[in-house]
């Protein structure tokens, strides 16, 4: 079974850090792009940020830039995010997420989702 | 960048009804990249739509996603209810790399 997990969140202070993981099973991890997809309480999706099946091309959203950090480990099936400077307004779920593939088509969306680790930045 | 406009905000329909959801880009987009998810509450967006008009794998056939240029719809031909959701639109792009709609909720009548 194809499954994405999520660890790491939870509460931390304004300007503190912290580093989420999620474990992949169930594919080839190191053949699909992976991105973290993140959700404020109430509030709709906002990419975050995104990294190639070989780590060699990596995106970030303007409102994390220099800020996080995404990395990836193929021999270990698990895509990270370190997170830095950490603001009220990164209070969301976080989702990582596979990049979709339609037979041999790479699809510009997200097919797999995990569960979501909510991360709180409060004092 | 682009803004992905969703409408309407919430739709309340019975089930049996026909759902029309619109997204509106701010600018031409590619139909390849664009997609439609669900979520429903406490759980993970699921996809639903790919190139604007492919259905995932899984997705029932009362799921259609139609339109090119700046305005793309999702159908839903005949409501069950499980499809009472949120329904976002998505756009894969060049600066942010993806982009969401503000997403639009469809209640029970």
């Amino acid at each position: 079974e194809v499954q994405l997990l999520e660890s790491g969140g939870g509460l931390v202070q304004p300007g503190g850090s912290l580093r989420l993981s999620c474990a992949a099973s169930g594919f080839t991890f190191s053949s699909h792009g992976m991105s973290w997809v993140r959700q404020a309480p109430g509030k709709g999706l906002e990419w975050v940020s995104g990294i190639s099946g070989s780590a060699d091309t990596i995106y970030y959203a303007d409102s994390v830039k220099g800020r996080f950090t995404i990395s990836r480990d193929n021999s270990k099936n698990t895509l990270y995010l370190q997170m830095n400077s950490l603001r009220v307004e990164d209070t969301a779920v976080y989702y990582c997420a596979k990049k979709g593939i339609f037979g041999l088509i790479i699809i510009h969306a997200f097919d797999i989702w995990g569960q979501g680790t909510m991360v709180t930045v409060s004092s | 960048e682009i803004v992905l406009t969703q409408s309407p905000g919430t739709l309340s329909l019975s089930p049996g009804e026909r759902a029309t959801l619109s997204c509106r880009a701010s600018q031409s987009v590619s139909s390849s990249y664009v997609a439609w998810y669900q979520q429903k509450p406490g759980q993970a967006p699921r996809l639903l739509v790919f190139g604007a008009s492919s259905r995932a794998t899984g997705i029932p056939d009362r799921f259609s996603g139609s339109g090119s240029g700046t305005d793309f719809t999702l159908t839903i031909s005949r409501l069950e209810p499980e499809d009472f959701a949120v329904y976002y639109c998505q756009q894969y792009g060049s600066s942010p790399l993806y982009i969401f709609g503000q997403g639009t909720k469809l209640e029970i009548k």
